[in-house]
């Protein structure tokens, strides 16, 4: 199993501006996956952080709101920019099982924008 | 894409009484199925997977039921407690792909 720390737990934020969450996996893994869950609803994928390039994003989620960094293979962070109430969720971070096993999770961080 | 639907958003059960919830799938393609519990402030936990080749499995006060026909999964929690009070999302993926979730189902147990 791998644990995953992220931080922050949560945050109120003003529009307009950004806010950076790190990932932190207790284990080097090659692959990292960065999920929204808006209010009440369920999770979705933002995007695919890999180790020596470039994040890969899933339709509607673009690189200038939704920035990745994955500097090694134990940490990853995404930026939410230029914030608006509309981005307020849990943004969780995950590590996978390759094989026929279950994904990991943080504890995600709640943002809520004002 | 595809995704992984619920048919109820919530449910509620007393104390004591056996839990279903259900999961409906739609990518016929998808080898390997997980359900997790999901409780206020944290994030998604492991509660028991099946994978295509089996179509029930059980775990501690769990079992998960897999209808590959109907493309239709299943969690069964016995003997429900206040503890078991959470969201649950099923989640399906073909080996080596990203898992697609469900919308999830509020479970609500009452005293």
């Amino acid at each position: 199993s791998a644990v995953i720390s992220q931080k922050p737990s949560r945050d109120i934020c003003q529009r307009g501006t950004s806010l950076t969450i790190q990932c932190q996996v207790d284990s080097q893994v090659t692959m990292m996956f960065w999920y929204r869950q808006q209010p009440g609803q369920s999770l979705t994928l933002i995007a695919t952080a890999n180790q020596g390039s470039e994040a890969t994003y899933e339709s509607g989620f673009v690189i200038d709101k939704f920035p990745i960094s994955r500097p090694n293979l134990t940490f990853s962070t995404l930026t939410v920019s230029n914030m608006s109430p509309e981005d307020s969720s849990i943004y969780l971070c995950s590590v996978p099982d390759w094989g026929y096993g279950e994904a990991f999770f943080g504890q995600g961080t709640r943002l809520t924008v004002v | 894409g595809e995704s992984v639907g619920l048919h109820l958003p919530t449910l509620s059960v007393q104390e004591g009484d056996n839990s279903i919830i259900n999961c409906a799938y739609s990518n016929s393609a998808s080898d390997y199925f997980i359900w997790y519990k999901q409780e206020s402030g944290k994030g998604p936990q492991f509660i028991i997977d099946i994978r295509s080749n089996m179509d029930k499995r059980q775990g501690q006060r769990v079992t998960v039921l897999l209808n590959k026909t109907v493309k239709h999964l299943s969690l069964q929690i016995a003997a429900t407690q206040p503890g078991d009070s959470a969201v649950y999302f099923c989640a399906d993926r073909r080996y080596g792909q990203n898992f697609v979730f469900g919308p999830g189902t509020r479970l609500s147990v009452l005293p």
